[in-house]
């Protein structure tokens, strides 16, 4: 079936440091992909829209520079957390659905983000 | 603007079977999807059911949709500490540029 596949699953980096995420469709296209950020014990927080060829679309209160989103192809998108803050420490989670409206959506394995 | 929500705790005895009842708001939900997420793991997508339908079963999970009220439940029998986890309902349209509005969650414990 349809795998999203995203790295790293973990990281651990130092204050003012920039991460990049990236989020891959293995066997499907997707013009599409959600980016999403999860707090302990909380439910899923959707970020951002991530528009192949296009400028991502960010929920209300998600700093566009701060997180910056790239979705060069139909099969990857990237999330670069920008001189990251201790506050910025969360689990992120991709998704994407295949076009055509038929399949659901799949997640990515999730990558914690831990900034010291 | 949409709503999904849930239960945040339910706590079964082995081999009983665990019902986790989920409640929306947006009438044009096309999709309604529960997600199992173990600790630390990204979301397992367990099932999910077209608006069209009432009903959908696949071995020991029974989803159960009633439209009218816009409820969706999800059972599952016999359970298992297997089956210990966050059980998430989520609602989204048809396009694949939907968004996914996600419940807060039910956290479903097992007791021997």
């Amino acid at each position: 079936g349809a795998v999203v596949s995203q790295h790293p699953s973990w990281v651990i980096c130092k204050s003012g440091t920039s991460v990049k995420i990236e989020c891959r469709s293995l066997d499907f296209q997707a013009t599409t992909m959600f980016w999403y950020r999860q707090f302990p014990k909380q439910s899923l927080m959707l970020m951002a829209t991530s528009n192949e060829g296009s400028k991502a679309t960010y929920e209300q209160g998600v700093e566009k520079d701060k997180f910056l989103i790239n979705h060069a192809s139909l099969t990857l998108s990237t999330l670069t957390v920008t001189s990251a803050h201790p506050e910025d420490s969360s689990f992120y989670i991709c998704s994407a659905r295949e076009q055509g409206g038929i399949q659901p959506q799949h997640f990515g394995d999730g990558t914690r983000l831990s900034i010291l | 603007g949409e709503d999904v929500e849930q239960s945040l705790f339910l706590s079964v005895r082995e081999g009983d079977s665990s019902v986790i009842n989920c409640t929306y708001t947006d009438s044009s939900s096309t999709y309604l999807y529960w997600y199992k997420q173990e600790p630390g793991a990204g979301l397992q997508l367990l099932t999910y059911i077209f608006s069209n339908m009432d009903m959908k079963q696949d071995q020991r999970l029974t989803v159960l949709l009633n439209k009218k009220d816009k409820h969706l439940s999800l059972r599952i029998a016999d359970t298992q500490t297997g089956d210990s986890a966050i059980y998430f309902c989520a609602e989204t349209g048809y396009s694949s540029a939907s968004k996914i509005i996600f419940g807060s969650g039910t956290r479903l414990s097992i007791r021997p």
